[in-house]
């Protein structure tokens, strides 16, 4: 059973369009949702979070959005740039330190030029 | 700081054969994630320790699959004997357990694992 479901396996943008990246998750108590990139041959690193009780955070090109009702997040990438390819993992937990954090299968980004 | 440190970043193996893949956390994180990754199933958490301690192993796929961290520097996960199942990228990722807020990994560069 997937707690947190990410839909479209790949993506692909223009160069200096928004990129929009969806997540699902399943998990009410979920309090924290990341967002994690990755390159071919590297290990994810941490791109950006949102705590439940916000609805948007921001920081710089990224922005992530969260919308508890429909339990869904998503992220924005404006303007998209080349290297913004990728892949892209959503991920979600608790605060408690022993808290599992779950990640969805991930969704490849083309950025076209 | 060098970051998460796995090795080996290759490993080819034949079906039958242990293999043993190594992880050393960032200095003063005391919680560890064993993750593997596939084209079918994404990032699966596989086993996880809070100081030392296994928390949740219920991700461990089977009896072939064991974890081990014996001090605070060093995590092993062993597969033996091993299958072309098995065949994926093995992430150790290690985090600093704060009280408060969002848990953020730092993840190794991977172990990828081929079993012929």
């Amino acid at each position: 059973d997937q707690q947190v479901k990410q839909n479209s396996p790949s993506l692909s943008v223009q160069e200096g369009r928004i990129s929009i990246l969806n997540c699902d998750y399943t998990n009410s108590m979920f309090d924290y949702f990341l967002w994690y990139k990755k390159y071919p041959a590297e290990g994810p690193t941490f791109l950006i979070s949102i705590s439940s009780i916000k609805d948007k955070n921001e920081d710089g090109r990224f922005t992530v959005f969260l919308n508890k009702s429909a339990k869904h997040l998503s992220l924005h990438i404006v303007p998209s740039q080349p290297g913004d390819s990728a892949v892209y993992f959503c991920a979600a937990s608790g605060t408690n330190r022993d808290d599992k954090i779950i990640f969805g299968k991930g969704t490849r980004l083309h950025i076209l030029p | 700081d060098a970051g998460v440190i796995q090795s080996p970043r290759h490993e080819v193996t034949e079906m039958g054969q242990e293999v043993t893949l190594r992880c050393k956390p960032i200095s003063g994180h005391n919680s560890l994630f064993w993750y593997r990754q596939t084209m079918m199933r994404g990032l699966e958490l596989l086993i996880y320790f809070n100081n030392n301690v296994p928390i949740d192993d219920s991700g461990m796929p089977e009896d072939r699959f064991s974890a081990k961290m014996p001090n605070a520097s060093f995590s092993t996960l062993k597969i033996q004997p091993s299958e072309p199942r098995d065949s994926a990228v093995y992430f150790c990722a290690s985090m600093s357990g704060r009280p408060s807020g969002a848990n953020v990994l730092t993840f190794g560069a991977g172990s990828r694992l081929t079993v012929l």
